[in-house]
């Protein structure tokens, strides 16, 4: 089983639509977790953090279920600026591992017009 | 805010020869940065964890003596990839975490490594 798996996608969406992403991770000791977007041929860029309250920035809500282990992305009203993979990233346990950062595979999300 | 640079951008080479690459951390200090290799359609992986002044930690299945790691200065780690080969072609990205701060990882914009 992988560390962290997420949605296989792609999606495709039109301009305005709702979409949601799923992810879930095995190491029930994982501290910390958060969502990139990767952008073709380009660096992972932190798009926001994830916290057990849930949290929201603008058009994007994340929510984390540490009981079952799955962190969510919703991204609302989509903008074609919003295409891009999304990975969902869980940082290891402390000791050793701490900072280290596991990939999910990503999602590969296309909003056309 | 923090800013990390990789140097080359690109780079294609043929069989057998070494390349370094290199990962700078341009307005903060690093104590800590991480290498990481993205095959065509597939996730990072991260290879290894550098730390300055100390020996780098391998994830397991990568080769140390094969991607040599350097992590000299608070701002400056290099990973040479000795004898390359076309299998060893990939997207190869660093990232740093400042020295204090957070644990917040921030990339470098990564270095295409084409092995012919």
């Amino acid at each position: 089983r992988k560390e962290v798996e997420q949605d296989p996608g792609p999606f495709n969406v039109p301009e305005g639509a709702t979409v949601a992403f799923n992810c879930t991770y095995s190491n029930s000791a994982s501290q910390s977790f958060f969502w990139y977007r990767q952008d073709c041929r380009k660096e992972p860029k932190l798009l926001m953090s994830v916290y057990s309250s849930g949290n929201e920035d603008g058009r994007f809500t994340a929510q984390l279920n540490r009981a079952s282990q799955y962190i969510s992305l919703l991204i609302r009203d989509s903008k074609l600026s919003d295409s891009a993979t999304y990975l969902c990233v869980v940082n290891k346990a402390g000791g050793t591992s701490y900072g280290k950062l596991t990939f999910g595979q990503g999602t590969i999300l296309t909003v056309h017009p | 805010g923090a800013v990390v640079s990789q140097h080359p951008s690109w780079v294609i080479c043929k069989s057998g020869t070494s390349v370094k690459i290199e990962c700078r951390s341009l307005d903060f200090q690093a104590t800590t940065m991480f290498w990481y290799r993205q095959f065509p359609k597939q996730s990072l992986m991260l290879m290894a964890t550098s730390n300055e002044g100390s020996k780098a930690t391998y994830e397991q299945g990568v080769e140390k003596d094969k991607f040599l790691i350097n992590h000299a200065s608070l701002t400056l780690s290099t990973l040479t990839v000795t004898s390359a080969h076309p299998e060893d072609s990939s997207f190869y990205i660093c990232s740093a975490r400042e020295a204090g701060g957070g644990g917040e990882q921030f990339f470098g914009p990564g270095t295409r490594l084409t092995v012919l």
